[in-house]
C-alpha cells in the first residue's frame, strides 16, 4: 500500500479556473510536505514546500497542512495550460532523509 | 549551472544483460537519490548517499541493483541481468542540505 496517496488521479479544470489536488501521509514518521510537478520529458521540479499546519501561498498556488490527519491539499487559481502536467506531493521525515511520493495526479487546464 | 545531468537519456537492454546508468550531481550538493518511476507504482525510492557514503538502501531490490558514487562528481546505478520489469524511468536527483531536491531529466530504461 502507498504510504503516500494521492487524489484524484487525473483532474481537468477550464483554463482560470481553481484546481484543488489532495494528499495524505500514512506515516506519522513522514510530516514535511512537498509538492513537485513534472512536464512530460523532464524530472519533477518543486514547487512548494509545506511544514507547518495551515495555509501557505506562493503566488497562484496555495498549500494546506492539517498536521493532524497528515492532510495536504494544494490549490492551483486561476489555473494556466501551462499548468497542465503531473503533480506530486512527497513526505519526508525531517530535513535529512529522503522524500516518499505518492503516484500523481495529472491535471490537464483545457482552454 | 547544467542542473542534474543523467547519462544515457534512454537505453535498451536484452533480457540478461548489464544496464549501468550515471548520474552527475549539481556542484556543491552532498546528497544524492536514486528514485524510480513507472505508471503503476508512482515515484518509488531506491537509495540515497550523503557526501558520498551510502545511508538509506532499503527500496532497492536486493540481487540484482547496486548503486555507488565514487567521487563527489557522479553516481551509478547498475542493473545486472535485467528483467522486463525493470522497464522505467529512472531518476537520479541531489540535494544541497536534504530539503529541496532537483531532478534530472531521467533515463527510459527499456528491457526487450
Amino acid at each position: 500500500q502507498q504510504k503516500v496517496q494521492q487524489s484524484p488521479e487525473s483532474l481537468s479544470v477550464p483554463e482560470g479556473g481553481m484546481a484543488s489536488l489532495n494528499c495524505t501521509s500514512s506515516d506519522r514518521n513522514f510530516q514535511y510536505f512537498w509538492w513537485y510537478r513534472q512536464h512530460s520529458g523532464e524530472g519533477p521540479k518543486a514547487l512548494m514546500s509545506i511544514f507547518s499546519d495551515g495555509d501557505k501561498k506562493e503566488g497562484r498556488f496555495t498549500a494546506h497542512l492539517n498536521k493532524a490527519s497528515l492532510h495536504v491539499s494544494l490549490h492551483i487559481r486561476d489555473s494556466q495550460p501551462s499548468d497542465s502536467a503531473l503533480y506530486f506531493c512527497a513526505a519526508s521525515s525531517n530535513s535529512g532523509t529522503y522524500q516518499r511520493f505518492g503516484t500523481g495526479t495529472k491535471l490537464q487546464v483545457v482552454p | 549551472n547544467a542542473g542534474v545531468i543523467q547519462t544515457p537519456r534512454h537505453k535498451v537492454t536484452g533480457k540478461g544483460q548489464e544496464a549501468t546508468l550515471w548520474c552527475e550531481p549539481i556542484s556543491g550538493h552532498s546528497a544524492v537519490f536514486w528514485y524510480r518511476q513507472t505508471i503503476v507504482q508512482g515515484l518509488e525510492f531506491l537509495t540515497y548517499f550523503r557526501n558520498q557514503a551510502p545511508i538509506d538502501d532499503s527500496g532497492m531490490p536486493k540481487e540484482r541493483f547496486s548503486a555507488q558514487m565514487p567521487n563527489q562528481s557522479h553516481s551509478t546505478l547498475k542493473i545486472q541481468s535485467t528483467q522486463p520489469q525493470d522497464s522505467a524511468v529512472y531518476l537520479c536527483a541531489s540535494s544541497p542540505t536534504g530539503t529541496e531536491v532537483f531532478f534530472g531529466k531521467g533515463t527510459r530504461l527499456t528491457v526487450v
